[in-house]
């Protein structure tokens, strides 16, 4: 069955850090590797998906990487902002479902 | 283009009652899942369907909990007789044929049993 895990769970960083959330999972036959933003209160916002083939993602100040032989994957956040505070969802894709870790919850601060 | 539609998006009922959270997926896609968050949790998947056919339902719990996507319609995750345990956000995704891997997902339902 697989696990993914999401450490921290909470991080508060100070405006303009770079920042660095990680994702692990214990059953490494995926599809892909999402991440994805959820604000309170809100639906999910997908970030960026990675596909298992690939190694990195990056979009704007975001970039994911994927270890699948490791069952690690990473999220770094460059210039950290106040509105980058939100948390932060890890999930995996098998053939049927997403399995999710349980967030990371980011406050940045100005 | 509309996304995946859900609703309604905030939903009370009080212990004991039905609730009906709907889902329209995003066109062109037949395929719609059920993901469920606790409060200070992640999404937890309950059940995958296809068009009049229940593909995965390891997720559901055993009692209560229904869902079905007709053939014309929205789908429907129904809960009878709720407890407060059952309060919680009801996300739903769809997918194009074939590509059960890339999800969509709606805005939530937010259901709150009183």
């Amino acid at each position: 069955k697989q696990e993914v895990t999401q450490i921290p769970a909470a991080l508060s960083v100070p405006e303009g850090e770079n920042l660095v959330l990680n994702c692990s999972f214990t059953d490494s036959a995926i599809y892909n590797l999402q991440w994805f933003r959820q604000d309170p209160g809100k639906g999910l916002t997908s970030l960026l998906l990675i596909q298992s083939s690939q190694r990195e993602q990056t979009s704007g100040r975001l970039n994911a990487s994927l270890d699948k032989s490791s069952g690690r994957s990473t999220l770094y956040i460059a210039a950290s902002q106040p509105g980058d505070s939100a948390t932060y969802l890890c999930a995996v894709s098998s053939a049927r479902q997403l399995t999710f870790g349980s967030g990371t919850q980011l406050t940045v601060l100005p | 283009n509309a996304g995946v539609m859900q609703n309604p998006r905030h939903l009370v009922r009080r212990r004991g009652q039905e609730a009906r959270l709907r889902c329209s997926p995003m066109k062109g896609h037949s395929h719609v899942y059920w993901y469920r968050q606790l409060p200070e949790e992640g999404l937890k998947f309950m059940v995958y369907l296809q068009k009049e056919n229940i593909i995965d339902e390891s997720g559901m719990p055993k009692e209560r909990f229904s869902a079905e996507f007709p053939k014309e319609g929205p789908s429907i995750l129904r809960i009878q007789q709720v407890v407060r345990g059952d309060s919680a956000a009801y996300f739903c995704a769809s997918s194009p044929p074939g590509r059960s891997d890339i999800q969509y997902f709606g805005a939530g339902t937010r259901l709150s049993v009183l």
